[in-house]
């Protein structure tokens, strides 16, 4: 079972709204979780990084949060632009090592 | 654009073959990393260098091999191709080794295995 579970799989919105995803892990022990856009065909980028002592990281329009008790971390991205459709995906580091778990991502559309 | 390379962009090949990928780290970058992602699977780490050197591995099979060289770029090659090898290759790098570090990708090498 994936140690790193995005929600929802894709999601289509409008221009001008809001949306969030979700990223649901139960890597142990946590290092840090990172959100990433890829656009398609192209290398993901980071957004966000946060490690166990942060609950809110923003970068421009992208906020993430985390919940280190739940294990739960969210990207809120407002007014979405269309160039805002990308894969977003989540990524938590285990513990010293290398071990990074990666989640299969949130399919956005930002449809005009 | 991230500042790491990678080549080809697109390679298509045969079961059975042999193919070699290639990637350029960002200037000043010592860690070189390896990614498979095939659409079920999401991204897979396979391998992590450090200045020439092996430092982490993560799903590579026994078939895949990669190496690190003095001029700091990589190659992953990939032989005994399967079908199920058809997938986007990712190169990232960063400055440090320790994997906490901001990783840049390069814009992937598309690999369709027939």
């Amino acid at each position: 079972k994936n140690q790193v579970e995005q929600s929802p799989q894709s999601l289509i919105i409008l221009e001008g709204k809001n949306c969030t995803l979700q990223c649901n892990y139960t890597v142990s022990p946590f290092s840090n979780l990172r959100w990433y856009k890829q656009d398609t065909g192209r290398g993901p980028v980071s957004l966000t990084i946060m490690t166990f002592s942060e609950n809110t990281k923003s970068n421009g329009r992208y906020t993430a949060t985390l919940d280190a008790d739940t294990k739960q971390s969210s990207l809120h991205i407002t007014a979405s632009q269309l160039s805002d459709s990308a894969s977003y995906i989540c990524v938590v580091r285990r513990g010293s090592g290398y071990a990074l778990n990666f989640g299969k991502g949130t399919s956005l559309l930002v449809t005009p | 654009d991230s500042g790491v390379t990678q080549t080809p962009k697109h390679l298509i090949t045969a079961t059975g073959q042999r193919v070699t990928l290639r990637c350029s780290p960002r200037s000043g970058d010592l860690s070189v990393y390896w990614y498979q992602q095939s659409l079920d699977q999401g991204l897979q780490f396979l391998i992590q260098y450090y200045n020439g050197e092996e430092r982490a591995k993560g799903n590579i099979l026994e078939r895949f091999s990669a190496q690190q060289f003095p001029d700091l770029h990589s190659e992953l090659n990939l032989s005994s191709l399967e079908l199920g090898d058809s997938a986007l290759y990712f190169c990232a790098s960063s400055v440090e080794r320790t994997g906490q570090e901001t990783q840049y990708f390069g814009p992937g090498t598309r690999l369709l295995v027939l």
